[in-house]
């Protein structure tokens, strides 16, 4: 599976929206983008996933950029409860399991 | 909304003894999995299971630990000979198709071993 980068942490302020970046340059074509969030020592929480076409749920908007080496997690009104660990996972579908990284640490600041 | 219960939420063991953390996922889910997170470090795949079978482990998942679907509705991790490096919160997951496809998480148990 294709190795990812993240920022380690960010910022956000409340009501605005978070944009958290990644990159995935070596993904390959039957690779799904996968983010998950930790809320402090919970267990990961599923948000969205895509492979090549922007998607959009009640939780989040992905935006894959159309050569899908780098992906953005769009949170547009973040909240004071989305601070948490987000974590960006390439993956095919298929029966490998998910693998996390140090994910992007996200604080959202009233 | 359907979730994972993972108990008991804390135990405390001795080293050298035995431990079954147990899980019950959501009931049409056929993927099930264990994870673990050291305090302060990443959350770790220890193995998956389907179909009665393990289907994948990692390096951490040893002779020590083994897993078990012993009724259908029950998951269970048991690690046979705790060491004071398993102090850790363990998560079970489950879902309804492979990978990564939407796996909802347990809350966790927090193994401590003294």
């Amino acid at each position: 599976d294709a190795k990812t980068t993240q920022p380690p942490s960010m910022d956000c302020a409340e009501g605005r929206a978070a944009n958290l970046p990644c990159n995935h340059s070596t993904i390959s074509g039957n690779e799904y983008v996968y983010w998950y969030r930790q809320i402090h020592s919970q267990g990961p929480q599923y948000i969205i996933h895509g492979l090549k076409n922007n998607e959009t749920n009640e939780m989040a908007s992905l935006i894959i950029t159309e050569d899908r080496k780098s992906s953005t997690l769009i949170l547009p009104h973040a909240t004071l409860r989305d601070t948490a660990v987000y974590y960006c996972i390439a993956l095919t579908s298929g029966n490998t399991p998910l693998v996390f990284g140090k994910g992007t640490r996200l604080s959202v600041i009233a | 909304e359907p979730e994972v219960t993972q108990t008991p939420s804390h135990q405390v063991t001795q080293m050298g003894q035995e431990v079954i953390l147990r899980c019950v996922p959501i009931s049409n889910h056929l993927y099930f999995y264990w994870y673990r997170q050291i305090l302060g470090q990443k959350v770790e795949f220890l193995v998956s299971f389907y179909n009665n079978e393990i289907s994948e482990k990692s390096e951490i998942f040893d002779d020590q630990f083994s897993v078990e679907r012993p009724d259908g509705s029950n998951f269970t991790l048991k690690i046979r000979s705790t060491k004071l490096e398993d102090s850790a919160m363990y998560f079970c997951a489950s879902s309804y198709m492979a990978g990564g496809t939407e796996a909802f998480f347990g809350q966790g148990t927090r193994l401590t071993v003294v």
